[in-house]
């Protein structure tokens, strides 16, 4: 069966301690894996999307590698205001129109 | 609008009564995303409507669960006889094709069953 596992569950990090979120999938035939940020109360914004293994992508303090079994979010120097919920999704196998969503990481950035 | 849009942003219902929360996906998106996140939960998969048409309801909990789609536009989620296990955020969420293409989130519905 298709499914995303996030780890950790909740990350304190100090601002400015470095670290890494990651996403391991088990969907066979990968079309796309997409990082998402979920603050408190709202809808989940996109970030990246990643099509194939070695790819990578950047925004400010963030960046996201694909291998072929597990993404991962890097965070450089995070600040306070990367506190949020990181969540990965992938597109399903079998229908390619369900999306699963890993239960996501919760950042928390302490100044 | 320039976003996803979803109505109303809070909802407290007594159990039993029926429901109806509503999106307004970016226009122009031909692909329209029910899913529903319980409390420190992941999202929940409901179901997917290309234009009008709803090909994969496989994610509906149950028949009190019910959605319509309108004028490749506006989509209705409807809950009948609602529970206090009902109690979620639903968020909707849109793109211009299935598949891989990102979609895009509304703010989400809160409901409360009480």
């Amino acid at each position: 069966e298709d499914q995303v596992t996030q780890s950790p569950e909740a990350l304190r990090l100090q601002e400015g301690e470095s670290s890494s979120l990651n996403c391991s999938y088990t969907v066979s035939g990968l079309r796309g894996l997409f990082w998402y940020r979920q603050d408190p109360g709202k809808g989940p914004e996109f970030l990246f999307t990643l099509y194939s293994a070695g790819e990578e992508k950047e925004k400010e303090r963030l960046k996201a590698t694909l291998t072929k079994k597990e993404s991962f979010l890097h965070i450089t120097a995070p600040k306070p205001e990367d506190s949020a919920t990181y969540l990965c999704a992938v597109p399903g196998l079998r229908t390619g129109n369900q999306f699963y969503f890993g239960t996501g990481t919760s950042l928390t950035v302490i100044p | 609008g320039a976003g996803v849009s979803q109505s109303p942003s809070n909802k407290v219902t007594e159990k039993g009564k029926d429901v109806e929360l509503r999106c307004d996906p970016i226009s122009g998106h031909t692909a329209l995303y029910w899913y529903r996140q319980r409390l420190g939960q992941g999202l929940e998969f409901l179901i997917y409507f290309q234009g009008n048409s709803a090909p994969d309801k496989s994610g509906l909990p149950s028949d009190r669960f019910s959605a319509e789609r309108t004028g490749e536009s506006v989509s209705t989620l409807t809950i009948q006889r609602t529970q206090q296990e009902d109690s979620a955020v639903y968020l909707c969420a849109s793109n211009e094709a299935s598949g891989k293409e990102t979609q895009y989130f509304g703010p989400g519905t809160r409901l409360l069953v009480l």
